[in-house]
Parts: C-alpha cells; sequence; structure tokens
C-alpha cells in the first residue's frame, strides 16, 4: 500500500475553506484515494473517494492532479462540528482490503 | 440512515478474564470487520470476516481472539484472557460490494474496554 504523507494538525475559523493535502508519492495504477474523518470517541466516517481530476459530494471536494502523487481534501466553510481528525488513504479499490489508516490530520475549528 | 451498532459502550474487565464485544452490522452487508485504537494511537486493523470465515487477519488477532458471526445479524469478538494492554476503543465496521466492486466502510460507535 502506498504510504501517506499529511501534516499532523491544522487550524481554521469557522465560515474558513479548509484544504488538506496528502503526499503519495509510490501510489500504484489501480489505487485509490479515500478520505476518511473521526470525530473524538467516534468512529472512523467515509467522506469522499477518487482516482482522477475532482469528486464533489455534499460534504467534500477532493483534487487529483494529474501525476496522482497528491491529493487535497477541501471543506468549504467549516464550523466547529468539523473539528476532527482526517484520514487519507491510498490503496486497491476492493472491497475485502482492510483501511491502514496513518496518523491523520487534526483539524481544530476555532469560533 | 442505517448504521453499525455496538454493545457494550464500555467494558471493564479483570486481566486475565474474557471478554465478548458485540457488533449489529448493517443489515444488508456481506463483510465484516473489528478495528481497535488505542488511546492516542492510529486505528489499527485486527481481522475481516466473509462468508463466515476470516478473510484475513492482522498480526495483533492472535491465539486469544476469535470472531464469530452466530446468528444472522450480530457479529461477535472475543479476547479469551485479557491482557493491560488490550485496553483500547474496538471498532466494528461492515461494507457491502457494489456494482463496481467496492463500497465505503461503515464504522460503529466503538467499544471502549478497560482492562484492570
Amino acid at each position: 500500500l502506498a504510504k501517506t504523507t499529511q501534516p499532523i494538525s491544522m487550524d481554521s475559523y469557522e465560515g474558513q475553506e479548509v484544504n488538506i493535502t496528502c503526499s503519495h508519492n509510490n501510489i500504484a495504477t489501480n489505487d485509490y484515494i479515500t478520505w476518511y474523518q473521526q470525530f473524538p470517541s467516534q468512529g472512523p466516517r467515509f467522506i469522499i473517494q477518487g482516482y482522477k481530476t475532482k469528486v464533489t459530494n455534499e460534504v467534500a471536494s477532493l483534487f487529483i492532479p494529474a501525476d496522482r502523487k497528491s491529493s487535497t481534501l477541501s471543506l468549504p466553510r467549516v464550523s466547529l462540528s468539523d473539528t476532527a481528525v482526517y484520514y487519507c488513504l491510498v490503496g486497491p479499490r476492493t472491497v475485502t482490503d482492510k483501511l491502514i489508516f496513518g496518523t491523520g490530520t487534526r483539524l481544530q475549528v476555532f469560533p | 440512515e442505517p448504521e453499525v451498532t455496538q454493545t457494550p459502550s464500555h467494558q471493564v474487565t479483570q486481566m486475565g478474564q474474557e471478554v465478548i464485544l458485540r457488533c449489529v452490522p448493517i443489515s444488508n452487508h456481506l463483510y465484516f470487520y473489528w478495528y481497535r485504537q488505542i488511546l492516542g494511537q492510529k486505528v489499527e486493523f485486527l481481522v475481516s470476516f466473509y462468508n463466515n470465515e476470516i478473510s484475513e487477519k492482522s498480526e495483533i488477532f492472535d491465539d486469544q481472539f476469535s470472531v464469530e458471526r452466530p446468528d444472522g445479524s450480530n457479529f461477535t469478538l472475543k479476547i479469551r484472557s485479557t491482557k493491560l494492554e488490550d485496553s483500547a476503543m474496538y471498532f466494528c465496521a461492515s461494507s457491502v460490494t457494489s456494482g463496481s466492486g467496492f463500497t465505503e466502510q461503515y464504522f460503529g460507535p466503538g467499544t471502549r474496554l478497560t482492562v484492570t
């Protein structure tokens, strides 16, 4: 599985857009990029997944450049409730695959 | 929205005792997982389960651990003789195969296991 690197922590204020970048230089051709969110004392929650270019859903956008060696999770207009740890995972899209979590990015949103 | 449930939310046990952590996956899901997270550390994979057998297990999942799907709804993790280092949050997850061959894993709220 491709190794990922993301910032340990980020701070933001309510209403701002937050971009969290993940580096995955050795991503394989069949790997997908998936982001999960974890609130304190809760299980991780799937946010978004993509392979290339841009993916958008009701929660976030995921930007993936042509070389796919990095990706950026974009959270528009964050609120206090977006305070959480965000994990970038890279791996093949097979249903039985385990998820390998790194340390993630701890996002703190201030009022 | 359907969700994965886990019981109990918190379990305190003495070292050497057996514990069973229970999970009810989402009803139409076919793949089941257990993960654990020691306080302040990463979420770690323990085991995956499909078609009534273990698909994959990690090094953590040694002979002291076992999983079972005793009926059509429950999925359990048993630790036969707990150790202090088993203290952690244990998460159950489930997923279902879609037409494209993958869907996200849905996690439960976790069971906090404290071994004294």
